[in-house]
């Protein structure tokens, strides 16, 4: 079976442009996650959606991110306007829906702003 | 806020020895826990889920959780050069216990 696929697999851009990052979940799981993870503050959780609807973007850095779940089988995490601090390796995972279910990581997309 | 402390080492063993990697955490409330290792570059993948007080063993790996003392901790037996990479504790944020709030990790190095 695949694993969770992210897109794309590195990303340089400048500051002030638009980034959207991809993910297809484990076909299957209900719960699908976004990390993000820094040296300075590890893996940090941005938000995560439940049968495609977000449950909890408390660690949404600020306005210019966004996320959107439109269907099972896809999830896009935006980033407008970007700025050199996004700098980072964000992470989607999902997992089947329920309570301790272990999450599944994609390979990250590893993103420069610069 | 949840917290999940662990010491970022790097944690230095010969291969052959025994490798005890520790977390505390904050909340009495926390039911499960999770081990993940991360080797450089790559996603974190998940090795252990213990959920009971006491030992779980998987092959090499241990884990042993201690909740009056708020710790859990990972035992890799018989380490091997392989093993070395950072391994991360987690335990689930959330009253849904979907989410988790990740360690910073602690990096092991296994000497040859």
């Amino acid at each position: 079976d695949a694993g969770v696929i992210q897109s794309p697999r590195h990303e340089v851009t400048e500051m002030g442009q638009e980034v959207t990052l991809r993910c297809k979940p484990i076909s299957g799981h209900n719960s699908l996650f976004w990390y993000r993870q820094t040296m300075m503050r590890g893996l940090e959780l941005l938000i995560y959606f439940n049968n495609n609807v977000p449950i909890d973007d408390s660690g949404m850095p600020e306005d210019r991110f966004s996320a959107k779940m439109p269907n099972a089988s896809f999830s896009t995490l935006k980033i407008q306007p970007s700025e050199p601090r996004d700098s980072a390796v964000y992470f989607c995972a999902s997992s089947l829906s329920g309570e301790d279910q272990p999450q599944h990581f994609g390979d990250g997309t590893r993103l420069s702003i610069l | 806020q949840k917290e999940v402390e662990q010491n970022s080492g790097p944690l230095s063993v010969p291969e052959g020895a025994i490798a005890s990697l520790n977390c505390t955490y904050s909340d009495r409330g926390s039911q499960s826990f999770f081990w993940y290792r991360q080797y450089s570059g790559k996603s974190p993948e998940l090795i252990m889920f213990i959920y009971s007080n006491g030992d779980k063993e998987d092959g090499r790996f241990t884990a042993q959780l201690n909740k009056a003392s708020q710790y859990v901790s990972l035992l890799i037996r018989d380490s091997q050069p392989s093993d070395s990479a950072t391994y991360l504790c987690a335990v689930p944020t959330d009253t849904g216990r979907r989410a988790l709030t990740f360690g910073s990790g602690t990096r092991l190095q296994v000497q040859p």
